[in-house]
């Protein structure tokens, strides 16, 4: 089965600071990408996807990632960091064609001072 | 509002005792999965559904048990052989199989305490 790497376990940034966060898989086949972020009290929910086409996708947020494939990476990045986006962000892969099971990293928790 | 729904929100349990809990979902997804969420590690997949009366084992299955009698239903067994049962559990879905490319549906979790 696929598996999921996280870099950084906690990051902490100053408003206005560019972020990049670190997300490396291991399967050979196709894949699908995600970054998911969970607000402080709040549910999981989607940041954005990679499934085809461009390897640089754009999500909500001012979010955005790129998809290199022959390092099997998929880091997320903002220009500019805000304090509302202290949260804790996971990177997950799901391997198509491998009944599409999803695996995630372990998250990096950001935190962003005001 | 279509969504997944997980009950309860909080659980207590003995050790010893074999705890079910609950998961519903009202978006019409064939695939369901169960996740837990421990400080440090993330999301670890303990089984998962592609479609009603199937499912398999993810990485963790080991003092779990789950069934998918009905499609909008995947409820998940805690057994006692679970040797660290306390934990965040997180139910999500897709559209599943004919959609690789469908993000999950979370629920809003299931905190259990076993003392």
């Amino acid at each position: 089965a696929q598996s999921v790497s996280q870099h950084n376990h906690h990051v902490i940034l100053s408003e206005a600071a560019s972020l990049e966060l670190g997300c490396n898989y291991s399967y050979g086949g196709t894949v699908n990408l995600f970054w998911y972020v969970q607000y402080p009290g709040q549910h999981l929910q989607l940041l954005l996807k990679y499934f085809s086409g461009d390897p640089l996708v754009k999500g909500i947020k001012g979010f955005e990632a790129e998809f290199i494939k022959s390092k099997f990476s998929f880091n997320l990045r903002k220009p500019s960091v805000q304090w509302s986006d202290t949260a804790e962000y996971f990177c997950a892969v799901n391997a198509i064609y491998n009944n599409n099971d999803m695996r995630f990293g372990a998250g990096t928790r950001l935190t962003v001072k005001p | 509002d279509g969504g997944i729904t997980q009950s309860p929100k909080y659980l207590f349990r003995k050790e010893g005792q074999n705890v079910t809990l609950s998961c519903e979902q009202n978006l019409n997804h064939d695939a369901m999965y169960w996740y837990r969420q421990d400080p440090g590690q993330g999301l670890r997949l303990i089984y998962y559904s592609q479609i009603v009366n199937d499912f398999q084992k993810g990485d963790i299955a080991e003092g779990y048990s789950v069934s998918r009698e009905k499609k909008e239903s995947f409820p998940l067994t805690v057994t006692s052989a679970q040797k660290n049962p306390t934990a965040f559990y997180l139910c999500a879905s897709s559209s599943g199989r004919a959609d690789y490319n469908s993000p999950l549906h979370f629920g809003n979790g299931t905190r259990l305490t076993v003392t």
